[in-house]
């Protein structure tokens, strides 16, 4: 089957500007996750849909990012405006349902650079 | 979800088993232990989870002790391609909805 799919793979841009992700998630998977990965420490969740709606987004900082899944597929993580701290890399994953942790499916993730 | 503690780093050689420890003196009756990995470049991986039984798979094996305050996950016989950072997390169950990844063990297999 096909993976999660993400891009781009890479972006630079300066602080202040504004950047967008792309997510295409495994068919048939109704959750779909973004987590942010700073170097060196373990991803940490930002927001979580359950098909369009979102279920958790208590770790998103709203006043920058958003997100959204439109028709329950495909999702877009938005940052506006960037700042330095926000480098990182953007994970994407989908999984079967709520709460089940051994269907997850990780993207290879996009790095952002912040300069 | 218990917290969980891995060392941060360890070595093992290739062709031997490779036994990752973790601690979770904390983790309660539902919370399930989850491994994944996270090879350099790529999102992290799952491996395998087990509740307090032990629990083998064609990636690896999971020995979780009966008080199941501690486990370890077992590769039989660490390749090159094993090298990652190892996540151990307790996770507890459905509709639980927040998998959380500490910072991991990073694990090396040298030649």
């Amino acid at each position: 089957e096909a993976g999660v799919a993400q891009s781009p793979r890479y972006k630079i841009i300066e602080k202040r500007q504004s950047v967008a992700f792309w997510c295409n998630p495994i068919s048939g998977h109704a959750t779909l996750y973004w987590y942010q990965q700073i170097l060196g420490q373990g991803p940490k969740l930002l927001i979580q849909f359950q098909n369009n709606g979102v279920v958790d987004d208590s770790q998103l900082p709203k006043d920058r990012f958003s997100a959204e899944r439109l028709k329950g597929v495909d999702s877009t993580l938005k940052i506006q405006p960037a700042k330095l701290e926000d480098s990182a890399v953007y994970l994407c994953a989908s999984s079967l349902e709520l709460g089940s942790p051994y269907s997850y499916t990780f993207g290879s993730g996009t790095r952002l650079t912040v300069v | 979800d218990a917290k969980t503690t891995q060392p941060p780093s360890m070595d093992c050689a290739e062709g031997r088993a490779a036994n990752l420890p973790c601690n979770h003196s904390t983790i309660s009756g539902n919370e399930y232990v989850y491994w994944y990995r996270q090879i350099h470049s790529q999102g992290p991986q799952y491996i395998i989870h087990g509740l307090k039984n032990n629990e083998t798979n064609e990636m690896a094996s999971l020995i979780i002790t009966e008080d199941r305050k501690s486990s370890t996950l077992i590769l039989p016989h660490a390749t090159l391609r094993d090298t990652a950072v190892y996540y151990c997390i307790a996770h507890g169950g459905y509709g639980n909805n927040r998998l959380a990844f500490g910072k991991g063990n990073q694990v090396v297999v040298i030649p």
